[in-house]
């Protein structure tokens, strides 16, 4: 079964950095693009970034570019995002998610991030 | 960027009732559409891709259509287990965008 499994959310305070992994298997993981998106509380839905197969090819919301990088290490199967810089409204729960051609084939169940003083 | 409207917030429905849920594009996405489902505490789950082709494993009361700007999301004879948040997402150009979503509430 495929399975993603996020982790490394928590609380960090305004102007921290946090890195976010989304563990994957049951799927062969570098022959798919893979996305995080995040759902801020009792919001809706918002693509953060995408990472082609090889991560030859990236693209970030303009909310997040600059500040946040997403990467992958694909022989141990885990997408990761590196984010910098964090502001009150980068609090949400991110969801790493397969890439099926732009739109989002599965989803984990997300890590939550908090960014308070 | 492209923006998604879903025309209703949420509304009140009753177990057996046919469900449409409507989803306009700011352009022409020429059939770039998903639709999920989320319930509360979960993820959100892939529907219907391409406007039209249902997911394996998705009941066949869920049907989209739609072209152009305006699409919809049927759900025929309402389940329980589809007491939920439905999104519509674009994916003909970046950034993916989505619609504010449309929470469906038993009466």
């Amino acid at each position: 079964d495929v399975q993603l499994v996020e982790s490394g959310g928590g609380l960090v305070q305004p102007g921290g950095s946090r890195k976010l992994s989304c563990a994957a298997s049951g799927f062969t993981f570098s022959s798919f693009g893979m996305h995080w998106v995040r759902q801020a509380p009792e919001k809706g839905l918002e693509w953060v970034a995408y990472i082609s197969s090889g991560s030859s090819t990236i693209y970030y919301a303009d909310t997040v570019k600059g500040r946040f990088t997403i990467s992958r290490d694909n022989p141990k199967n885990t997408l990761f995002l590196q984010m910098t810089s964090l502001r009150s409204e980068d609090t949400a729960m991110y969801y790493c998610a397969i890439d099926a051609s732009a739109w989002f084939a599965y989803w984990g169940q997300g890590t939550l991030v908090t960014v308070s003083a | 960027d492209i923006q998604m409207t879903q025309s209703s917030s949420s509304f009140s429905v009753s177990l057996g009732d046919r469900v449409t849920i409507t989803c306009k594009a700011s352009e022409d996405i020429y059939n770039r559409l998903a639709w999920y489902q989320q319930k509360p505490g979960n993820a959100p789950r892939l529907l219907i891709s391409g406007a039209t082709s249902l997911e394996t494993g998705v009941p066949s009361r869920f049907s989209g259509s739609g072209s152009g700007k305006d699409y919809t999301l049927s759900i025929t004879s309402l389940q329980t287990e589809d007491v939920a948040t439905y999104y519509c997402q674009q994916y003909w150009s970046t950034p993916l965008t989505f619609g504010a979503g449309t929470k469906l509430e038993l009466k």
